[in-house]
C-alpha cells in the first residue's frame, strides 16, 4: 500500500539555520505530494503541494522538489525563524480511487531556538 | 471565505457512551474527509464523503460512521467509545477530493474519554 517515510526527529536549529526534512515515499501511478505544517493546538495548514515529477513547491521560503527516480520530496528552507517551531507533515494523494485520503508520514518535530 | 468548522472543539465522554462531531466544509466544497490524529498511531485516514456519498473507507471498525449533508456539512459518530478512542478528530474538506486538489483542515476536535 501508499506510504510515507519522514526523518526521524525532532529537530532543534538556531534561528537562521539551513533546514531539511526528509520524506520518502511509496505509492503506485503517480501522486501529488503535499507538505502540512501543524501548530500547537490548531489542525494541519496546507504549506505547500507539487503534483508532477520535477514540479517545486514553495511558499514562505519553504521549497520542495517532486523527484520521482528517488520518490522524495524533502523540505527545505534556507534560513529558519523562531515563528517556523511546529510539526511538519509529508502527506502523499494516490491517483485511482483514493478519493479524499491522504496518507501522512509521522511528521517531524521542529524547535527553532533565538 | 470561510474555514473549515468544527464543533464542539473539545469533548469528554466515558467508556460506552456514543459522540456526535460535526463539520462544515468551506462554501462550495463537496468532498468532506475524516481524519483520526493520536500520538502513538498519527494521522490515520477514517472516510470521505462526496455528494452525501461515502466513496472511501478507511480501517476502522463499524463503530465509527458518518455521513454528509446536501449542504455539504457531515458528521461523524462513534458508538460505544474505548478509551483508545481518545484523539484529536480533523475534517478537511476540498473541491472534489481528487487528485492535485489540495484539503483544507477545520482546527479539530479534542475527544477525551474517560
Amino acid at each position: 500500500g501508499d506510504s510515507v517515510t519522514q526523518m526521524e526527529g525532532p529537530v532543534t536549529l538556531s534561528e537562521e539555520a539551513f533546514l531539511t526534512i526528509n520524506c520518502t515515499y511509496t505509492a503506485t501511478g503517480y501522486p501529488s505530494l503535499f507538505w502540512y505544517v501543524q501548530y500547537p493546538g490548531e489542525g494541519l495548514q496546507l504549506l505547500l503541494k507539487a503534483t508532477k515529477a520535477d514540479d517545486k513547491g514553495s511558499n514562505k521560503g519553504f521549497e520542495a522538489t517532486y523527484r520521482k527516480e528517488t520518490t522524495s520530496f524533502h523540505l527545505e528552507k534556507g534560513s529558519v525563524q523562531v515563528s517556523d517551531s511546529a510539526v511538519y507533515f509529508c502527506a502523499l494523494r494516490a491517483g485511482g480511487t483514493s478519493y479524499g485520503k491522504l496518507t501522512f508520514g509521522q511528521g517531524t518535530i521542529l524547535t527553532v531556538h533565538p | 471565505k470561510a474555514g473549515v468548522t468544527q464543533t464542539p472543539r473539545y469533548l469528554i465522554k466515558t467508556r460506552g457512551q456514543q459522540v456526535t462531531l460535526s463539520c462544515s466544509p468551506i462554501s462550495g466544497h463537496r468532498s468532506v474527509s475524516w481524519y483520526q490524529q493520536t500520538p502513538g498511531q498519527g494521522l490515520q485516514f477514517l472516510f470521505e464523503y462526496f455528494s452525501e456519498t461515502q466513496r472511501n473507507k478507511g480501517n476502522f471498525p463499524g463503530r465509527f460512521s458518518g455521513r454528509q449533508f446536501s449542504n455539504s456539512r457531515s458528521e461523524m459518530n462513534v458508538s460505544t467509545l474505548e478509551l483508545g478512542d481518545s484523539a484529536l478528530y480533523l475534517c478537511a474538506s476540498s473541491s472534489t477530493g481528487e487528485g492535485r486538489n489540495e484539503q483544507f483542515f477545520g482546527p479539530g476536535t479534542r475527544l477525551t474519554v474517560l
